[in-house]
């Protein structure tokens, strides 16, 4: 089953709002990262936050990280037309000698010019 | 660099044939990973590899089979497709899971149709 559940499955702002997109998952984790996917593209690598740290920058990203509620939230500031994406958590499971990285199931951001 | 590199980038299968895809990283990753994508489901993980010479299934291996053939490739293959298998197919690498370098990098992927 998959690890990390996003929420909310989309969500529709204007251009210049923030959009805050949130992560909830099941088990506990090393660390979480971030992911967008354009349409039609692989994904790509936002940003990552450890189990020991609480809050994370990048940019006009801002990552939480709440590990007693298991959760997580991804802030983007002065959202752009080009944020338009698909936004995925993943967590890590690491094991003797593997390590496995589960995505969610994303959240469909769409921001209108 | 290339980065992670997916071939093909797009296959129409009948049910009941075979297929490989290929999937090489120029990154000297470590672990390499096969994802598939469908809709309202998001990626859920085939098959990975932790290191040269091994590998492990995921979340939904049925129906596939995995090659590390080096450090740099990681093939999957489909021995007798099925219309469930229609999906998109994505590979990634990581150099060191778990460690410094942990995030993942994605190859572009494979859209495979199967009728």
């Amino acid at each position: 089953s998959q690890q990390g559940e996003e929420d909310p499955q989309a969500l529709s702002i204007q251009e210049g709002e923030n959009a805050t997109m949130n992560c909830s998952y099941k088990t506990s984790i090393n660390n979480l990262q971030w992911y967008r996917q354009n349409s039609g593209r692989g994904l790509v690598h936002l940003i990552l936050i450890r189990s020991n740290e609480r809050e994370k920058h990048s940019g006009r990203l801002r990552v939480t990280l709440d590990t007693s509620k298991k959760s997580s939230s991804l802030l983007i500031t002065a959202s752009r037309a080009a944020d338009t994406a698909s936004y995925f958590c993943a967590t890590d499971l690491l094991g003797a000698g593997s390590y496995q990285l589960t995505f969610g199931k994303g959240t469909k951001l769409s921001v209108i010019p | 660099n290339a980065g992670v590199t997916q071939t093909p980038k797009f296959q129409v299968l009948k049910t009941g044939q075979s297929m490989t895809l290929q999937c090489a990283q120029d990154m000297n990753h470590n672990s390499m990973y096969w994802y598939r994508q469908d809709p309202g489901m998001g990626l859920r993980l085939i098959y990975y590899s932790a290191s040269e010479g091994t590998t492990d299934k995921g979340e939904v291996p049925n129906g596939y089979n995995v090659s590390r053939l080096n450090k740099r490739e990681f093939s999957l293959r489909l021995e007798s497709a099925a219309p469930s298998q229609t999906s998109v197919y994505f590979c990634a690498s990581i150099r060191r899971p778990g460690q410094v370098n942990t995030e993942a990098f994605f190859g572009q992927g494979t859209r495979l149709t199967v009728v």
